[in-house]
């Protein structure tokens, strides 16, 4: 069946690094946008880095940009998430989560993993 | 780019019907036509329920439903059941390659 999961996940000090990894199975992963979405503690849904099916094209939310990369490996059907200077509000759990495509771009997800928890503090 | 505002509670009865409403701007939910719903349970992955403002993916029960109208889209759930109880997320693409979610209506099943 069609699966994301994720690992990586951890506690971390601040400023420190943290590589996620999310393992596609069941599907054509090298025909498929992915994302990265986080969940702050109590809080809603935030997209936070989107690549494309062959890896052309990445995207960042604001708050991510310069500190976070998005990239995969088609061989391995493998998402990852590269974050460096991590800060206490990087705390959430992270989805790697499946692109719907658009005209030219991805607009929402249709597959979610269970996420895996990264916690940022001191 | 501010969040899409979603009231954060709902409820109903079994039975009844309940509608969720997701509000954004011109540049995003009426600028578009790609609204999606998703559910999401308690330590769980969320789960899309409506894609495309009022496309329900294979699985769905059709007691899911979506539409929009201007700025604003709507979740309606008719025939509420115990297992509709969820946290429900809107997402709208916002142009160049964002995408913003709404702030999440916790649905509770009276």
């Amino acid at each position: 069946q069609v699966q994301l999961v994720e690992s990586g996940g951890g506690v971390v000090q601040p400023g420190r690094s943290l590589r996620l990894s999310c393992a596609a199975s069941g599907f054509t992963f090298s025909r498929s946008g992915m994302f990265w979405v986080r969940q702050a503690p109590g809080k809603g849904l935030e997209w936070v880095a989107v690549i494309w099916y062959d890896g052309s094209q990445e995207y960042y939310t604001d708050s991510v940009k310069g500190r976070f990369t998005i990239s995969r490996d088609n061989s391995k059907n493998t998402l990852y998430l590269q974050m460096n200077s991590l800060r206490a509000e990087d705390t959430a759990v992270y989805y790697c989560a499946r692109g719907m495509r658009g005209n030219t771009y991805y607009y929402g997800m249709d597959v979610w993993g269970q996420g895996t928890t990264v916690t940022v503090s001191s | 780019q501010s969040a899409l505002t979603q009231p954060p509670s709902a409820s109903g009865s079994p039975g009844q019907s309940v509608t969720i409403s997701c509000t954004g701007t011109s540049s995003d939910v009426g600028g578009y036509n790609y609204v999606s719903w998703y559910q999401q349970h308690p330590g769980k992955g969320p789960k899309v329920m409506i894609y495309e403002v009022s496309k329900r993916p294979s699985g769905v029960p059709d007691r899911f439903s979506g539409s929009k109208s201007g700025n604003t889209a709507s979740l309606t759930v008719s025939g509420l059941q115990a297992e509709d109880e969820a946290d429900y997320y809107c997402s709208s693409y916002a142009g160049s390659n964002n995408v913003l979610f709404g702030g999440g209506t916790k649905l509770t099943v009276l």
